[in-house]
């Protein structure tokens, strides 16, 4: 059964940091891109950022590039997102989500996902 | 990039038909075959109900099903039940600079 569980998340003041991991099981972890999907409280889904299965390619949205690094450990099936530089508008709630396809690249579409982290920015 | 274009709501009475339409460009929904669909109720993790344009992702019911015509992709559900209420996202491949878009999101009631 494949699962994904965030950690990481907390209240954090404006300017900070925090690092979020996503334990991935039930799947061959370094075969799949991963991904991190951001939804800010009462709002939509929004693309944060991704990476393909052996981590060589990363992918950022436009509002975060710069700020957030996306990295992943194969060895330990975790995905990861260090996020600085926090913003009142990065305040939501992050899920991991598993890619379709082991593809190199992926396909971003997303098959299984976290129950998310919620990061609150707030001084 | 600019997040694709959703209906803000839509309803339906059970057993009937609604679609739901997400439009964008020729540079993610007109060009890509990655178009997914997901589902949200409130306080849970999205669910996909339908990828690459049209494909039923196992255990999801039937009555949902996919299209897309130019730009603009389209989530249908026939046989409504109370429980496909909920909020439904689509998301577009749209290059490798910026692979992934979501749309505004749909807020289905059904009545």
């Amino acid at each position: 059964e494949v699962q994904l569980v965030e950690s990481g998340g907390g209240l954090v003041q404006p300017g900070g940091s925090l690092t979020l991991s996503c334990a991935a099981s039930g799947f061959t972890f370094s075969s799949y891109a991963m991904t991190w999907v951001r939804q800010a409280p009462g709002r939509g889904l929004e693309w944060v950022s991704g990476i393909s299965g052996s981590g060589a390619g990363t992918y950022y949205a436009d509002s975060v590039r710069g700020r957030f690094t996306i990295s992943r450990d194969n060895s330990k099936d975790t995905l990861y997102l260090e996020v600085n530089g926090l913003r009142a508008e990065d305040t939501a709630m992050y899920f991991c989500a598993k890619d379709f396809y082991d593809y190199v690249w992926g396909s971003f579409q997303f098959d299984y996902w976290g129950q998310g982290t919620l990061v609150t920015v707030s001084s | 990039q600019s997040a694709l274009t959703q209906p803000r709501s839509v309803s339906g009475s059970p057993g009937q038909s609604v679609t739901i339409s997400c439009t964008g460009t020729s540079s993610d929904v007109g060009t890509y075959n990655y178009v997914s669909w997901y589902q949200q109720h409130p306080g849970e993790a999205p669910k996909v109900v339908i990828y690459d344009v049209s494909k039923l992702p196992s255990g999801v019911p039937d009555r949902f099903s996919g299209s897309k015509s130019g730009n603009t992709a389209s989530l249908t559900i026939s046989g409504l039940q109370a429980e496909d209420e909920a909020d439904y996202y689509c998301c577009s491949y749209a290059g490798s600079y910026f692979p992934a878009i979501f749309g505004g999101g749909t807020k289905l009631t059904v009545l």
